[in-house]
């Protein structure tokens, strides 16, 4: 199975901040790599697949990049609803398999 | 599209639940809907998928032998049933549609149910 990294495990930040989430994969993926988010008592919610393509709806101040097995998740500009847990997941060879998750925090 | 699943559950160990997974909003038949569960405070462990086209299902090897996928394209409905369960099973379990249309899944989830929580306790 293809493992999952994600760091930092939880980050604070402030309203305005730029955030970096990264995300490795334990062997090349190409662009197989999805992000989510998911708010507490709520689904995850689809924000980038194929590492850089917004979903439908999703702010333009997420965005993705990466291939092969390194991957990053920015927020331009930290707004007060993105504070929640972000998931990368890869889609490259079954078991699908997700990152243990960044929790962003209130700074 | 809207995904709609059926009610929390408690089961004692060894006991089955099935979950239910309601589709509207689109084809039911068009695209694929897998299964995700997150334990209390945990990450997020895809468990298996099942296509809406012919019912052909892909799932984890450790739950090979406990789960059954099936879809009612009469309701538009998904189910997924896990046997013999133990406390480790407790969690909140996603039905979740595949993001591209066809016959094979692809991996990517773009719309979610609102989770069922599924408690094992004796």
């Amino acid at each position: 199975d293809i493992q999952m990294t994600q760091s930092p495990s939880s980050l604070s930040a402030s309203v305005g901040d730029r955030v970096t989430i990264t995300c490795r994969a334990s062997q090349s993926i190409s662009i197989y790599l999805n992000w989510y988010q998911q708010k507490p008592g709520k689904a995850p919610k689809l924000l980038i697949y194929a590492a850089s393509s917004l979903q439908s709806g999703v702010p333009s101040r997420f965005s993705g990049s990466g291939s092969g097995t390194d991957f990053t998740l920015t927020i331009s500009s930290l707004q007060p609803e993105d504070f929640a847990t972000y998931y990368c997941q890869q889609s490259h060879n079954t078991p699908w398999t997700f990152g243990q998750g960044t929790k962003v925090e209130i700074k | 599209v809207q995904l709609v699943q059926s009610g929390a559950e408690v089961k004692k160990p060894g006991a089955s639940v099935k979950v239910s997974c309601k589709a509207s909003g689109y084809t039911f038949t068009s695209y694929g809907i897998n299964w995700v569960r997150q334990a209390p405070g945990q990450g997020l462990e895809w468990m298996g998928w099942i296509s809406g086209y012919n019912g052909d299902t892909n799932s984890v090897q450790k739950f090979q032998g406990r789960l059954t996928m099936t879809t009612d394209t009469s309701t538009s409905t998904a189910h997924m049933e896990v046997r013999s369960l133990r406390s480790d099973d407790t969690a909140v379990y996603y039905c979740a549609r595949d993001l591209v249309v066809g016959a094979t899944g692809t991996g990517e989830f773009d719309s979610w149910g609102q989770g069922t929580l599924v408690t094992v306790s004796s």
